[in-house]
């Protein structure tokens, strides 16, 4: 079963226009990451959060980490069409050297020239 | 480029049969990590390998089968396969095995008829 699950499920915007996605996880984690698929490609790293942090940037990328509510989200600020992928939440189960990522269901973002 | 390399890249076979899917590391990285990717199951998590040991089994089914060799490239052994066995097959690596910031190859597509 899926640790995160992504919502919305699809996401349609203009390019220019800002894009959230959001993550729900069920238990404790040491960190939460962001991974961009380009249709049948592999997955691409974006962001890691950890536990400690709130909220973190990287270029366009904005993410933010509530672990109160067992929650982030991943906002893409001017959205363009070179952003349209599937966006995925991964949280880290296990311990030490022997953890493993677990992906959620994804997000579909279409952004539009 | 990710660094990871995965072959071969598609995959057309039978069911009953056996395939081998091979990945090779980034130059560096000591972990390798499974995943099978379908429309209805999402990614799953399969295997973790860190420096030629088993670290963590995911949803793996009993007829595949995977090792990691000396020189670190690592084999998934599918076998008695089913028509539900076709989906995409990512390799991914990482330096340690936290489960942090991973590289994925771009898949190999199998096809089981």
């Amino acid at each position: 079963s899926q640790q995160g699950e992504e919502d919305p499920q699809a996401l349609s915007i203009q390019e220019g226009e800002n894009a959230t996605m959001n993550c729900s996880y069920k238990t404790s984690i040491n960190n939460l990451q962001w991974y961009r698929q380009n249709s049948g490609r592999g997955l691409v790293h974006l962001i890691l959060i950890r536990s400690n942090e709130r909220e973190k940037h990287s270029g366009r990328l904005r993410v933010t980490l509530d672990t109160s509510k067992k929650s982030s989200s991943l906002l893409i600020t001017a959205s363009r069409a070179a952003d349209t992928a599937s966006y995925f939440c991964a949280t880290a189960g296990g311990s030490g050297s022997a953890r493993q990522l677990t992906f959620g269901s994804g997000t579909q973002l279409t952004v539009l020239p | 480029d990710s660094g990871v390399t995965q072959t071969p890249k598609h995959l057309i076979t039978a069911t009953g049969q056996r395939v081998t899917l091979r990945c090779s590391p980034r130059s560096g990285d000591l972990s390798v990590y499974w995943y099978q990717q379908s429309l209805d199951q999402g990614l799953q998590f399969l295997i973790h390998y860190y420096n030629g040991e088993e670290r963590a089994k995911g949803n793996i089914l009993e007829r595949f089968s995977a090792q990691q060799f000396p020189d670190l490239h690592s084999e998934l052994n599918l076998s008695s396969l089913e028509l539900g066995d076709s989906a995409l097959y990512f390799c991914a690596s990482s330096q340690q095995g936290t489960g942090e910031k991973l590289f994925f190859g771009s898949g190999t597509q199998l096809s089981v008829l």
